[in-house]
């Protein structure tokens, strides 16, 4: 059974740090790892898609790495903001996604 | 282009009562996927429907909650009756992907069910 973990649980940095955030995964048989984000009371915004023939991923501030065979995958976000405080989770599988707990980013001016 | 519409937004009932969800997943998109949430974990598959066939229902509690997705567009799933443990958010996703091809999921912003 697939099993994925996020740390850490929580994050608070100044404005304009850089940073990453770790997920790992149990069984590296993958397909498919995505990285979310949700703010609260909201659903979740995908932020970057890797497929398990890629190895990283860019968009605008963040990369997303992913390692399959150490069953690992980071999100570096770039000078962060205040804006990018959220729960970020991420997501490993085909059509079947099993999620991380998320780390709970906050990012203070 | 509009996004995946749920309603309600929140509800709150007393245990043994029945409650429904709607959603309304983006325009063209085949797959639906209804998860749950519940409070500091990540979302978790109950079940998953390509056009109206239900594929992966493997962790959707069949003896209380069922689920539809009539003409393979709008879908609803029920919980019947509650119990105090199903107080958690229901996600609603919906994506482009087929079971050959799967893609991003896109998420509406859930109903917050509250169970008294």
């Amino acid at each position: 059974k697939q099993e994925v973990t996020q740390i850490p649980a929580a994050l608070s940095v100044p404005e304009g740090e850089n940073l990453v955030l770790n997920c790992s995964f149990t069984d590296s048989a993958i397909y498919n790892l995505q990285w979310f984000r949700q703010d609260p009371g909201k659903g979740l915004t995908s932020l970057l898609l890797i497929q398990s023939s890629q190895r990283e991923q860019t968009s605008g501030r963040l990369n997303a790495s992913l390692d399959k065979s150490s069953g690992r995958s980071t999100l570096y976000i770039a000078a962060s903001q205040p804006g990018d405080s959220a729960t970020y989770l991420c997501a490993v599988g085909f059509q079947k996604l099993v999620f991380g707990t998320g780390t709970r980013l906050l990012v203070s001016p | 282009e509009a996004g995946v519409v749920q309603s309600p937004r929140y509800k709150i009932i007393e245990k043994k009562q029945p409650v429904a969800f709607w959603c309304n997943p983006i325009s063209g998109h085949n797959t639906l996927y209804w998860y749950l949430q519940n409070l500091g974990q990540g979302p978790e598959l109950l079940i998953r429907y390509e056009n109206e066939e239900a594929v992966d229902d493997s962790q959707l509690p069949k003896d209380r909650f069922s689920a539809e997705r009539l003409k393979g567009v709008d879908s609803t799933l029920k919980i019947q009756p509650a119990e105090l443990g199903d107080s958690a958010v229901y996600l609603c996703a919906s994506s482009p992907g087929t079971y050959s091809s799967p893609d991003t999921q896109y998420f509406g912003p859930g109903t917050r069910l509250t169970v008294l």
